[in-house]
């Protein structure tokens, strides 16, 4: 079955270090690729996505770009703030699978991100 | 645009009890996602509702039910509560199904003794 591999964390920098949280996945299909953030006490907010091969998303200075021959989707940010603090979460979706897709997100273990300032 | 409202924001109950909680998911979206997470776990898909219909279900026992009614508000159910039960149930809502579109709720803080 599906699934998304996190690297361990938790992860601590300095205000302003380069970010970088790696994610593999395996899937039968052709999945779409997300990225979610948690802040404390918090639901779940979509950060970024990308929906085929070499999509690159990007919101609020995060980035990441599907990589279909690595099976990677690697968040990065050049300059991390303190508000950055949360649990990232790398998750896929198989929209093409069919019905044992519909309405289910697979996710990663999560990340916990730590910013000092 | 109102988001995912669920209530109660937090729960403890007993070992053996039920439960149910309760999803409104925002304004015009037709399909909603439970999840369970767990420190252990992580994140894992219960089951998703579409016009009142379950159209996918994830690998839990059948302790775990839903149903969704037609205004798309949808409640959850674990019968014969045990300890490892003890989770944060959070639900999401889309249009129709389509993961990307899923925005969720704060969760429910559910804990079992």
């Amino acid at each position: 079955g599906d699934s998304v591999t996190q690297m361990e964390g938790p992860v601590t920098l300095s205000e302003e270090a380069f970010l970088t949280i790696n994610c593999t996945y395996t899937a039968t299909g052709y999945p779409s690729l997300f990225w979610y953030v948690q802040y404390p006490g918090e639901g779940l907010q979509l950060l970024l996505k990308a929906t085929k091969a070499d999509d690159k998303g990007s919101n609020k200075g995060f980035e990441a770009t599907y990589r279909k021959e690595t099976t990677s989707f690697h968040l990065e940010k050049g300059s991390v703030q303190v508000s950055d603090s949360a649990v990232y979460f790398c998750a896929l979706s198989d929209l093409r699978a069919g019905g044992t897709s519909y309405g289910k997100l697979t996710f990663g273990q999560g990340t916990i991100l730590t910013v000092h300032p | 645009k109102a988001g995912v409202t669920q209530t109660p924001r937090y729960l403890i109950k007993t070992r053996g009890q039920q439960v149910t909680l309760s999803c409104s998911p925002i304004s015009g979206h037709r399909s909603v996602s439970w999840y369970q997470q767990t420190p252990g776990q992580g994140l894992q898909f219960l089951f998703e509702y579409f016009s009142e219909t379950q159209r996918n279900k994830g690998n839990f026992p059948g302790r775990f039910s839903g149903r969704q009614f037609s205004n798309s508000r949808s409640e959850m159910n674990v019968s014969t509560l045990e300890l490892g039960d003890s989770a944060l149930y959070l639900c999401a809502s889309s249009l129709d199904g389509r993961a990307y579109e899923q925005y969720f709720g704060p969760g429910t803080r559910l804990t079992v003794t």
